[in-house]
């Protein structure tokens, strides 16, 4: 199917395991990000990427890994998960840099550590 | 730096009641403004958008106008329906950036 798809669309893990989540997109976007969504936060940017192997940190990348070997996926990692990480992640891509750009989302993953 | 300010919700409106959610922006240059909707367990969408100064966008039957000498892209509709409940995002993106610039976002509920 065409579109940015999000894996799993719910998780539940313990404290201190590594957790990875995955986001696949069909478009060939250059650029990919990944957000969390908390009540009373919003949405913030926890990495993006502008290209394969390009990468770069956004406002809360504190315990987070991502990496990006193809195009299409932009997988997201917690290395030791905590409390404070339970969270809606939303991935997103955008084909175009500048004003005219306009992203794409997932439908979201509902992680919750316990 | 480039920001979005959205009034705070929740909005509870009746059905068929009139929908305004403010939006202003600081920004260099001249962004593209834009809505986005989020319902219920999915992903937010584009609602609708507009690139330069008086231009309107428009979908669904909500409208919003970029008002360049307020800095300003409110979201309204006439008439709302209980299937318009959702969280309403404004955005804007901008010359030489590929990031969206997210407001905080405002949470409709529409009672029948």
């Amino acid at each position: 199917d065409a579109g940015i798809t999000q894996s799993p669309r719910y998780k539940i893990t313990e404290t201190g395991r590594q957790v990875t989540l995955m986001c696949h997109q069909t478009w060939s976007h250059s650029y990919m990000f990944w957000y969390r969504q908390d009540l009373g936060h919003g949405l913030r940017l926890i990495y993006y990427s502008a290209a394969a192997d390009i990468t770069d940190k956004g406002e809360v990348p504190d315990g987070y890994v991502v990496s990006r070997s193809k195009t299409e996926n932009f997988p997201l990692t917690l290395e030791s998960a905590t409390r404070s990480q339970t969270s809606v992640y939303f991935c997103a891509s955008s084909g175009e840099q500048g004003r005219h750009s306009e992203a794409f989302f997932g439908q979201g993953t509902r992680l919750t550590v316990v | 730096g480039n920001s979005v300010t959205q009034m705070e919700g929740p909005v509870t409106l009746s059905e068929e009641a009139f929908l305004t959610i403010n939006c202003t922006y600081t920004a260099t240059g001249y962004p593209s403004l834009f809505w986005y909707v989020q319902y219920p367990g999915e992903g937010l969408q584009l609602l609708l958008k507009a690139t330069k100064a008086d231009d309107k966008g428009s979908n669904k039957g909500f409208e919003a106008t970029y008002r360049k000498e307020t800095t300003s892209f409110h979201l309204e509709k006439g008439s709302v329906q209980v299937s318009d409940s959702a969280v309403y995002f404004c955005a804007l993106t901008y010359t030489g950036g590929f990031k969206t610039i997210f407001g905080a976002g405002t949470r409709l509920f529409v009672k029948a």
